[in-house]
């Protein structure tokens, strides 16, 4: 079963540039998380969906960050502009429901100037 | 203030070592997760612990929930390089994975 994936794994920009994440889950999977791990940190969570809709956006920083998941498969995650401290991974997670085991992607390491 | 704090933050012993690493809490948790991330890569469930007390092995590797349900803590017997990544704990508030700041942890041969 192939697991999540995301691209690309790295990129780097400079700061007021905008980036886009990308991120298809597993297969069946109605539960796609987004996540910005900061180095010496552990992952927090920026928007959860359920199928397409957005079930938890509350620490998203909406003025700049933005989600969607249209068709309810894959994912895309945006920054715009980006900050010196959006340097961080972003992680994209799915699970089956909402209650069951989380399984993450490799992440984007994104450095921004 | 975190909700879950881990310690030691960091972690460098030798191939062969024991070491315990912990996840401590003032609040009360219906369960608690234990994560693996190896570097490049994204956290991997280890174990959820549920009943306060209760002690879990994979392997090498000792789970234990506190009696209070307030802190965990992870044993690991006998350290191999693979071993060598950041161990994250969890706890699930209102259907949100809220981690803990993780402990990094280098097996050195």
């Amino acid at each position: 079963e192939a697991g999540v994936a995301q691209s690309p794994r790295y990129k780097i920009i400079e700061k007021r540039q905008s980036v886009a994440f990308w991120c298809n889950p597993i297969s069946g999977h109605a539960t796609l998380y987004w996540y910005q791990q900061i180095l010496g940190q552990g992952p927090k969570l920026l928007i959860q969906f359920q199928n397409n809709g957005v079930v938890d956006d509350s620490q998203l920083p909406k003025d700049r960050f933005s989600a969607e998941r249209l068709k309810g498969v894959d994912s895309t995650l945006k920054i715009q502009p980006a900050k010196l401290e959006d340097s961080a991974v972003y992680l994209c997670a799915s699970s089956f429901s909402h209650q069951e085991t989380q399984y993450f992607g490799p992440g984007t390491r994104l450095l921004v100037l | 203030t975190q909700l879950l704090e881990q310690s030691p933050q960091f972690l460098s012993i030798q191939e062969g070592e024991n070491l315990t690493v912990y996840c401590n809490s003032s609040s009360v948790f219906s369960s608690l997760q234990w994560y693996r991330q190896e570097p490049g890569e994204g956290p991997v469930l280890l174990v959820t612990v549920v009943t306060g007390g209760e002690v879990k092995k994979l392997k090498r590797l000792t789970f234990q929930f506190g009696d209070a349900r307030k802190d965990s803590s992870l044993h690991i017997t006998a350290a191999q390089t693979g071993d060598t990544g950041l161990y994250l704990c969890a706890v699930r508030i209102g259907g949100k994975l809220i981690f803990g700041q993780g402990t990094e942890l280098s097996v050195k041969p």
